[in-house]
């Protein structure tokens, strides 16, 4: 089945310091999508990337859809405390129609932040 | 702004016991979800539907049954409930035509 590759696993930061992280997958995607979750919480979605080579900020976030549409990274600039969680990369297939609406899910990066 | 509930934050019951997790949203979509997390697994799919009374089954359905009659509601059902069912359950939902899923906060159930 398809898989995505999410890295890295983990990252352990200063405050301040910009963070970079990525998902790659053998397969074609026509959504990508951004989640970070808590602990004890859902992910929450925080961009979501519908073209290939777009480039999406919410806030000190970007993310962006790669032109071969096989990955996608996501950018956090001046991180502070409150950016520590888990950080999923998504992608789907299906582009139209409810059934195919399933989401591949990347294995998550665990950030940590040093005040 | 899109809201997801789940029935409980926590969860714990006997093995053999009949489990019933409630998920509503407000926004009207057409698709809704659940999930399973586990640590070092990810999120894997249960159930899913895209209409009322349809569902469809995700990757890993055994031990689960789905119920959806009516739109703003999915209810995932533990017919029996066993000890590898201790998990973090995740709801989700979305509009069809686009794949933004909104998540639950989670119920944490645990089978003693």
């Amino acid at each position: 089945g398809q898989q995505l590759n999410q890295s890295p696993q983990s990252m352990f930061i200063q405050e301040g310091e910009d963070v970079s992280m990525n998902c790659t997958s053998s397969s074609i995607f026509n959504t990508w999508l951004w989640y970070k979750q808590e602990p004890g919480e859902g992910p929450v979605l925080l961009i979501a990337l519908y073209k290939a080579g777009e480039l999406t900020s919410n806030g000190r976030l970007t993310a962006q859809f790669g032109i071969t549409r096989k990955d996608s990274f996501l950018n956090i600039s001046a991180s502070i405390p409150s950016d520590v969680g888990i950080y999923f990369c998504a992608g789907q297939l299906g582009h139209y129609g409810g059934s195919q609406g399933n989401l591949i899910f990347g294995k998550g990066t665990k950030l940590s932040v040093k005040p | 702004d899109v809201k997801v509930t789940q029935s409980s934050r926590y969860l714990v019951k006997r093995t053999g016991e009949k489990v019933f997790l409630e998920c509503v949203q407000d926004m009207d979509h057409e698709n809704m979800f659940w999930y399973r997390q586990d640590p070092g697994l990810g999120l894997r799919l249960i159930y899913f539907s895209y209409d009322v009374k349809m569902k469809e089954k995700g990757d890993i359905p055994e031990g689960y049954s789905v119920s959806r009659e009516k739109k703003e509601r999915f209810s995932l059902i533990l017919e029996s409930a066993s000890t590898n069912q201790t998990s973090m359950y995740l709801c989700a939902s979305s509009l069809s035509g686009r794949g933004s899923k909104f998540f639950g906060p989670g119920t944490r159930l645990t089978v003693l």
